[in-house]
């Protein structure tokens, strides 16, 4: 199966601060999906990007598809946006394969 | 759109019980994923239906683990005979595979203790 690295495994931030997490995968993918995991345990989607570069607020996220990474950046950091960053690749339509995820904690 | 739920929350449970887990997946999605999330890793795939028909199990369900889907609308997943390695966070997503998109949409999950 498709392998999926995520860098860095942890993450303390100052609030305010920007900050970029990366996620490697082994394979060609159809599918990529980064998610923002809350202390309550609900996934909640971030963004669908299997190529190219998106945006939403504070948020945005770039996949290279060529050279297999992607990264998701976060800028001028909240407390809310702490928990726990997941990247998700699909190599069909199908199931997806997740990293081990990022723990961000952002203290005031 | 009302988002997947699942059903129940939470559940405890002694060693060599059966339990049962519902998920209802956003109305129109024909895909509906099961999966598992033990302390500390990432959501672990462990099956999907297309409409009523399962496409792909993982080689993580095990004999004592069944999903049904049976009118492609809600599911359930049935894990049998319960050992405490079964304790983990069960996670329910659904989606609808369009030319642009694949977006998986999870469930809140429920949280199964074995005693």
């Amino acid at each position: 199966g498709i392998q999926v690295e995520q860098s860095p495994p942890d993450l303390i931030l100052q609030e305010g601060a920007n900050s970029t997490l990366r996620c490697n995968f082994s394979d060609s993918v159809n599918n990529l999906q980064w998610f923002h995991q809350n202390p309550w345990g609900q996934l909640i989607n971030l963004f669908y990007i299997p190529s190219g570069t998106k945006q939403n607020g504070r948020l945005s996220a770039t996949t290279v598809a060529t050279e297999r990474y992607s990264l998701l950046y976060i800028s001028s950091s909240q407390t809310t946006d702490s928990g726990v960053y997941f990247c998700a690749v699909g190599g069909g339509w199908g199931k997806l394969q997740f990293g081990a995820g990022t723990q961000v904690v952002v203290t005031p | 759109d009302t988002g997947v739920s699942q059903d129940p929350r939470h559940k405890i449970t002694k060693r060599g019980q059966n339990v049962t887990f519902r998920c209802d997946p956003i109305s129109e999605h024909n895909r509906l994923y099961w999966y598992r999330q033990t302390l500390g890793q990432g959501p672990e795939f462990l099956t999907y239906f297309q409409n009523e028909a399962q496409l792909e199990k993982s080689r993580l369900l095990s004999d004592r683990f069944s999903a049904e889907r049976p009118k492609g609308s809600f599911s359930t997943l049935e894990i049998q005979r319960t050992e405490q390695g079964d304790s983990a966070m069960y996670l329910c997503a659904s989606s609808l595979p369009h030319p642009s998109t694949d977006t998986q949409y999870f469930g809140p999950g429920t949280r199964l203790t074995v005693l």
